[in-house]
């Protein structure tokens, strides 16, 4: 069972580049979110999705798109890089309460 | 807003020392509470949870009661092992389908030395 699979597992961009990260999970999940953890804050949603068609905000979308396309996929676009983004960002899809999370994405902005 | 408040870290301990993770919560309605756990380069998994008052989470001998008396939510275990070393999560969800209120502390490191 694959779950939820992230890539790249590293990236290191400039500021102003752009990027999407990719998430796609095998376990026919409704509900996707994406997450950035950063030290001392623990994990913040950007953007979620509770199905094929439907996404909406979290506590920090702002400088991230999201669209979802198919029930497997929720890619997260960063269009113009920035410092503050450099983060470890987690995909993850639920059933009921229970999250699975993907391994993660270690992303940094120059 | 609902939030989570847990323990600063690090936390180091000793093989078969018994480990307490302090978690707090706060928030409006019944929420469900949450322990993650995230070992070094993996994404969290579910430790435990606790869906109403006075109910115990268990799983891998850690063990967390859901206080709604002290709204605390607080982790523990005996008899640590070095394979218990990670980072842990408490967290909350006051819906149910929709985890767009999830909320997460900040998480507590936890290094067991042999």
């Amino acid at each position: 069972n694959a779950g939820v699979t992230q890539t790249p597992k590293f990236q290191v961009l400039k500021t102003g580049q752009s990027m999407t990260l990719q998430c796609a999970q095998d376990m026919n999940h409704e509900y996707m979110s994406w997450y950035r953890q950063d030290p001392g804050m623990g994990l913040r949603l950007i953007h979620y999705s509770v199905g094929a068609g439907i996404t909406d905000q979290g506590e920090v979308p702002n400088g991230y798109n999201v669209s979802r396309s198919t029930t497997e996929d929720f890619p997260l676009r960063l269009l113009s890089a920035a410092p503050s983004q450099t983060s470890v960002y987690f995909c993850a899809s639920s059933y009921g309460e229970k999250l699975f999370f993907g391994s993660g994405t270690q992303l940094s902005v120059l | 807003g609902d939030s989570v408040t847990q323990m600063e870290g690090p936390v180091t301990l000793s093989e078969e020392a018994f480990l307490t993770i302090n978690c707090t919560y706060t928030a409006t309605g019944y929420p469900s509470l949450f322990w993650y756990v995230q070992y070094p380069g993996e994404g969290l998994q579910l430790l435990l949870k606790a869906t109403k008052a006075d109910d115990k989470g268990s799983n891998k001998g850690f063990e967390a009661t859901y206080r709604k008396e002290t709204t605390s939510f607080h982790l523990e275990k005996g008899s640590v092992q070095v394979s218990d070393s990670a980072v842990y999560f408490c967290a909350l969800s006051a819906g149910y389908l929709n985890n767009n209120d999830m909320r997460f502390g900040a998480g507590t490191r936890l290094t067991v030395k042999p």
